[in-house]
């Protein structure tokens, strides 16, 4: 069965740093790998997904992940962290990119210090 | 403008009591997915729906919760006897088709459940 562990569950930063968000999978075949945010009071919202095609994923706001099969990791980095990118951010995996059902990770909370 | 919209937004029941949870998925899309989400948990699977049958229920923790779509679009999570573990947020989330390729799931904003 399918795990993933996120490593900090809070981590803080000051704005125009950069950001680093640890996330480790399990996964007993070819998984498919996400990262959601989730901004209080709205719905999660995807950041980025990793499907096979390459291993460093671009996503939106100027996030980006690097699949790291040896490492069974899929960190999430930004270069230069902005005030809006606080948010609770989770790592997500699925067993294999037909899979219907994610399995999220605990969630780590992003504060960024003006 | 059409996100994905859950009713109500907040619900406390007392222990014992039934309730209906409601989910409108975007319009035309055909798979619909219920998650529960416990106080500093991620979401948890608990069913989805192709169309109007309930393809993989096995996240439901048990029979007194079932999830219906009748016509194919909007969705109720029924729970039944609620119980002090229940309260959570109850998320719902609809893609166009099965997830795969490029295809995304959207989020509720959620349901959060409070059992007195």
């Amino acid at each position: 069965a399918q795990s993933v562990t996120q490593l900090d569950s809070h981590v803080s930063v000051s704005e125009g740093t950069p950001v680093l968000l640890r996330c480790n999978y399990s996964s007993s075949y070819s998984p498919s790998l996400f990262w959601y945010v989730q901004h209080p009071n709205k719905g999660l919202q995807l950041l980025l997904k990793y499907t096979s095609a390459a291993t460093l994923v671009k996503g939106i706001n100027g996030f980006e992940a690097e699949f790291k099969k040896s490492e069974t990791s899929f960190h999430l980095t930004k270069p230069s962290a902005h005030m809006s990118d606080a948010a609770e951010y989770f790592c997500v995996v699925s067993d294999w990119e037909g899979a219907q059902k994610l399995v999220f990770g605990q969630g780590t909370r992003l504060t960024i210090n003006p | 403008g059409a996100g994905v919209s859950q009713t109500p937004s907040n619900k406390v029941t007392e222990k014992g009591k039934y309730v209906e949870l409601r989910c409108d998925p975007i319009s035309g899309h055909t798979a619909l997915y219920w998650y529960r989400q416990s106080l500093g948990q991620g979401p948890e699977f608990l069913i989805y729906f192709q169309g109007t049958g309930a393809a993989d229920d096995s996240g439901l923790p048990n029979d007194r919760f079932f999830a219906v779509r009748p016509e194919g679009s909007v969705s109720t999570l029924k729970i039944q006897r609620t119980e002090r573990g229940d309260s959570a947020v109850y998320l719902c989330a609809s893609s166009l088709t099965l997830l795969g390729g490029n295809t995304e799931a959207f989020f509720g904003q959620g349901t959060r459940l409070t059992v007195v």
